[in-house]
């Protein structure tokens, strides 16, 4: 199946700095990604819609700000998380669908602790 | 929300027994997936069944699909220890939703004793 890279897998930060999480279709071109978050225990809540060379989509409630992401090309987007906060700690996931698919491959989440 | 209920929250069996978690949803779908999570990992696609199927078999997964009652569930055969995961129902959003865009339940913790 197609492979969904997310990079890093774990990352410590203290409070106030930004934060960038890679996710990269490593063997197909997305040109839709998603991120999600998910906090323990609990289930993955969709975050934003990155579209190759267009804004981002955000969902209700999400700050776009906050949350910066940019999909500069068919196989990457990024996802900042500006000026953190310890309630910003998450799980970050990301995945990507291939044009025309129903199905979405998601890479392996990003740890973020904020400090 | 789109998102729904699943249930049970945990469910611990012993191998070779089976394991059954249900998932409800709230508006129309195009069709729904069942992923599983091992602890602080990514997601992994097990089955996509599709709005006008009912049941779809994959292996020890067996999917049923009852649109009238917006409600699935997943059968796991003959489990293992190795089955010890959560498991999420998602679905889209329905006509018109952005392929890939998911919704996803709340999940079943799933343990499965030796």
């Amino acid at each position: 199946g197609a492979v969904v890279s997310q990079h890093p897998s774990r990352v410590i930060c203290k409070s106030g700095t930004s934060v960038k999480i890679e996710c990269r279709s490593l063997d197909f071109q997305a040109t839709t990604m998603f991120w999600y978050r998910q906090f323990p225990k609990q289930s993955l809540m969709l975050m934003a819609t990155s579209n190759e060379g267009s804004k981002a989509t955000y969902e209700q409630g999400v700050e776009k700000d906050k949350f910066l992401i940019n999909h500069a090309s068919l196989t990457l987007s990024t996802l900042t998380v500006t000026s953190a906060h310890p309630e910003d700690s998450s799980f970050y996931i990301c995945s990507a669908s291939i044009g025309g698919a129903t199905e979405a491959f998601f890479g392996q989440g990003t740890r973020l602790t904020v400090v | 929300s789109q998102q729904g209920e699943e249930d049970p929250q945990a469910l611990s069996i012993q191998e070779g027994e089976n394991a059954t978690m249900n998932c409800s949803y709230k508006t129309s779908i195009n069709n729904l997936q069942w992923y599983r999570q091992n602890s602080g990992r990514g997601l992994v696609h097990l089955i996509l069944i599709r709005s006008n199927e009912r049941e779809k078999h994959s292996g020890r997964l067996r999917v049923t699909l009852d649109t009238s009652k917006k409600s699935s569930s997943l059968l796991i055969t003959a489990s293992r220890a190795a089955d010890t995961a959560s498991y999420f129902c998602a679905t889209d959003a329905g006509r018109g939703s952005t392929l890939g865009r998911l919704y996803f339940g709340r999940g079943t913790q799933l343990t499965v004793w030796p």
